[in-house]
């Protein structure tokens, strides 16, 4: 299967939003609500930060939001801090009992 | 809390075979509420699934690195490990063993827990 889609980068002001988009097809995000979303510091293994397309984990910040439209779900984050500068990765249920991975994102707080 | 711990080692020979274990601490390998899994990140890279398996061995891989791999378990231990043969240099990564969850329907869901990962280069 192909991998998802994400844009490589995305940046924001300390306070502003920003939402990352994960594009895949009928047959991955868009057939399943199943994408998970997942933050990555450098150096460090990725955490889980949200779930089932709108789920959050107990101790992720409300600032952080997913969605879905269709073949493409959507990460945002509120409230911009510098401690949310990451690479954020998009994960989806693809069937055939396997997941399917998005490039990711390097999100730049400015 | 669960944890998981990456080991093997760091260094590689091209045409030798990576074998790296896990070791799970905080929840017993036999459980149908999950599946153990290996994830690789080259260097400056994104993330790649390589595959994973169930406690009583049944396997799901990556169809690029199928012909070359091998994922085994030992609920004795409460480990899981990898075998990739025939490594190159585009092995180079850092190699992740990773807990994911699922559901109710067998339907694989989220990736909850996470070990350091270890960095294994492939040279000469």
């Amino acid at each position: 299967q192909s991998a998802l889609t994400q844009p490589p980068s995305a940046s924001g002001s300390p306070g502003q939003s920003v939402t990352i988009s994960c594009t895949g097809t009928s047959n991955d995000v868009g057939g399943y609500n199943y994408v998970s979303w997942y933050q990555q510091h450098p150096g460090k293994a990725p955490k889980l930060m949200i779930y089932e397309v709108t789920k959050r984990p107990s101790g992720v910040p409300d600032r952080f939001s997913g969605s879905k439209s269709g073949n493409t779900a959507s990460l945002t984050v509120s409230g911009l801090q510098t401690e949310d500068e990451a690479d954020y990765y998009c994960i989806s249920y693809v069937g055939t009992n396997n997941l399917v991975f998005g490039g990711g994102t390097k999100l730049t707080v400015l | 809390q669960v944890q998981l711990q990456e080991s093997g080692p760091g260094l590689v020979k091209p045409s030798e075979t990576l074998s790296l274990t896990c070791s799970v601490s905080g929840n017993s390998v036999i459980t149908d509420n999950y599946y153990w899994s290996w994830i690789r990140q080259p260097p400056g890279k994104g993330l790649e699934w390589i595959g994973y398996i169930s406690y009583s061995g049944s396997t799901n891989y990556n169809p690029s690195l199928r012909s070359r791999l091998t994922i085994s378990v030992d609920t004795s231990k409460n480990q899981f490990s990898l075998r990739l043969r025939s490594v190159t240099a585009a092995d180079t990564a850092v190699y992740y063993c990773a807990r994911v969850d699922i559901t109710i329907f067998g339907v694989l869901n989220l990736i909850d827990f996470w070990g350091q990962g270890t960095l294994v280069t492939v040279s000469s």
